[in-house]
This record gives C-alpha cells, structure tokens and sequence, in this order.
C-alpha cells in the first residue's frame, strides 16, 4: 500500500519569498512522486514528475522538487513566490496501477 | 488533442434526480480515472479503468454511484438517486500508464438541491 502525506494545509508567504510545501510519502516499491498545480475554478495540471532519473527535478513557472529516499519525502520548492503562483498543490506518490493524491496544500501569496 | 472531455461544465439538479456525468479521455489513454472533490474531503478516487475495465471501485461511496466504460473513448459517472451531500466537483483524468502522467478535465460542478 501506498500513501502521501501533505504537511500544512495552507501556506502564506510574500511575494519574492521563498517557497517550501512539504510532502513525505510511504510506497512499498521504488515510487513515481508527481506535484500538481490547481488554478482556481480549474482542473488539475502537471507541474513536475519523478520517475527515478535524476533525484533533483525542475518543473514548469521555476518550480523543483527533490526525491529524498532516506526522508521518504519530495518537497516542491520555488525560490521567489509570485503573485500568480497562489493555487492549490497536490502531491501524489504511484505505483503500478494506482495514482494517490495527498490533501493539497493551498498556497496563498501575501504582495 | 484537446484534452480530456467532460461534460456538462455544470450540472444542477434536485435531490432525488438520477445525474450522468460524462468524460471523453484522450485518444490512447489506457487508464481512466474519476474523483471527486469537496473541501471537507479534498480529492477522492472513486474508481479507475484500464482498457476499459473496471479495476479498482473502492472509492465508489455506495451503491447510488455507478461508473461505466463503453469503449475506449467514453466513460460515465452516474449518480441514481442523487443526494445533496453528492454535490462536489467531479473530476475525470486519463493517462498512458498507471504510473504516467494523468490529464486531468476541467471538471464538473454537481450540486444537488
């Protein structure tokens, strides 16, 4: 069985600052970790996936995540917020056949 | 391609009524997802297809909620009878693998009154 675990259901910074939305997760076999962005009002969108390659990952709008395995955690992190960056962000750990999505964590950008 | 298909966009309907939610995935796909999502619960599987078949219903909340795949290029959620606790968004994904990307609809937005 797998599992994700999002800490911090919400989370405020300014703008400019430093991003950090943490995510651990439990997989019986090497994992494939993904990070999706949801826009208000809209559907779920790819930012970044892990897929054993490299342990550093850079995704879309200057986002990264790193796979840690020896933390069993892939923290998606961006140096400087942006107004626009303000959404909600799921991460979700898969294995064979079966995609689990952590609670979200709901990024809000203070100007 | 243009993506993964639902529809309607927005569904309202009274309690009690039968709603049929409907999702066209990508041309390809061989997995097919629906959730749902609500603030208190967030996003839930309800169930998942791979060629067509129904391969994991745990999700499913109880026997009002019913999902089917045709064929490879449509799937329904149907909901009979609907309650006002089934009021969410409703989300259908589809993907190459079960461990690929998924594509996600835009959704629709059930309310029961």
């Amino acid at each position: 069985a797998q599992s994700v675990t999002q800490l911090g259901s919400h989370v405020s910074v300014s703008e400019g600052a430093l991003v950090l939305l943490r995510c651990n997760y439990s997989s019986s076999v090497p994992p494939y970790l993904f990070w999706y962005v949801q826009y208000p009002n809209q559907g779920l969108q790819l930012l970044l996936k892990y897929t054993s390659a490299a342990t550093l990952v850079k995704g879309i709008n200057g986002f990264e995540a790193e796979f840690k395995k020896s933390e069993t955690s892939f923290h998606l992190t961006k140096p400087s917020a942006h107004m626009s960056d303000a959404a909600e962000y799921f991460c979700v750990v898969s294995d064979q056949d079966d995609m689990r999505f952590g609670a979200g964590t709901r990024l809000t950008v203070k100007p | 391609d243009a993506g993964v298909i639902q529809s309607p966009r927005h569904e309202v309907t009274e309690m009690g009524q039968e709603v049929t939610l409907r999702c066209k995935p990508i041309s390809g796909h061989d997995y097919l997802f629906w959730y749902r999502q609500t603030m208190m619960r967030g996003l839930e599987l309800l169930i998942y297809f791979n060629n067509n078949v129904p391969i994991d219903d745990s999700g499913m909340p109880e026997d009002r909620f019913s999902a089917k795949m045709p064929n490879a290029s449509f799937s329904t959620l149907k909901i009979q009878p609907s309650e006002p606790r089934d009021s969410a968004v409703y989300f259908c994904a589809s993907s190459l693998s079960g461990v690929g990307e998924a594509f996600f609809g835009q959704g629709t937005r059930l309310t029961v009154v």
